[in-house]
């Protein structure tokens, strides 16, 4: 048990589906992430919320919406998706942003049809 | 712009001692952390360092030289558990966001 859950574990879906990703961390924390981890690279940080106000957006493609409700929860809004959009997606939590050591979920394993 | 290279696999025996190093590039430095990560499972927060110098914590000790960009994890007892990756990230000033290189799949033999 890492503090930080996400469902579902696995997702396959088809190009034109819509379906969303929840992330939920039992820590405390005030910064929220989301991550992307394709096979043979590196984890690429997509969205940071701090106190529930996004802080970054690395380029993301527009077929994935985040949301933060409350500084608890996360949700990765998938639609359209691209077959190169199959990964890992993995959330994790901080205490701040900065030095503080990010917790990490098991992740969301999501293959594209 | 970041660089971050490791070595992409390593492997060990049982026992042994094994360091796996990281060089980085980067701009505005604000420290490196060393995860762990088992297959199929969370990356887990093994270590950070911002000064130069060792930290030692238990079995592991990472390493950072500031002016050499370069860090390394040494596992020393090595045992079968510690089969995973091993992925070095680079906090950066800007957005102190961080940057992960690709980590470094280690395989302990018996």
């Amino acid at each position: 048990e890492t503090g930080v859950t996400q469902t579902p574990r696995h997702l396959v879906m088809g190009m034109t589906n819509k379906k969303s990703l929840k992330c939920e961390q039992h820590l405390g924390h005030n910064a929220m992430y989301w991550y992307k981890q394709s096979a043979k690279k590196p984890l690429e940080l997509m969205f940071v919320y701090s106190l529930e106000e996004r802080v970054e957006n690395n380029s993301v493609p527009s077929r994935f919406s985040p949301e933060c409700p409350n500084s608890s929860h996360l949700f990765l809004h998938l639609h359209t998706l691209q077959p190169e959009d199959s990964a890992l997606y993995l959330c994790a939590s901080s205490q701040d942003r900065g030095n503080q050591p990010q917790h990490f979920g098991d992740g969301t394993r999501l293959s594209i049809l | 712009g970041q660089n971050i290279d490791q070595p992409t696999e390593m492997t060990a025996t049982e026992g042994a001692i094994v360091q796996i190093n990281c060089t980085y590039q980067t701009s505005g430095f604000n420290g490196l952390f060393w995860y762990q990560q088992h297959a199929g499972e969370a990356p887990t927060f093994l270590s950070y360092n911002v000064l130069d110098g060792l930290e030692e914590k238990g079995r592991f000790s990472s390493f950072l030289s500031r002016s050499k960009g370069y860090s390394y994890l040494l596992l020393k007892e090595l045992q079968m558990k510690d089969s995973a990756s091993y992925l070095c990230a680079v906090l950066h000033n800007a957005g102190n966001m961080l940057t992960f290189g690709g980590g470094t799949r280690l395989m302990v033999k018996p």
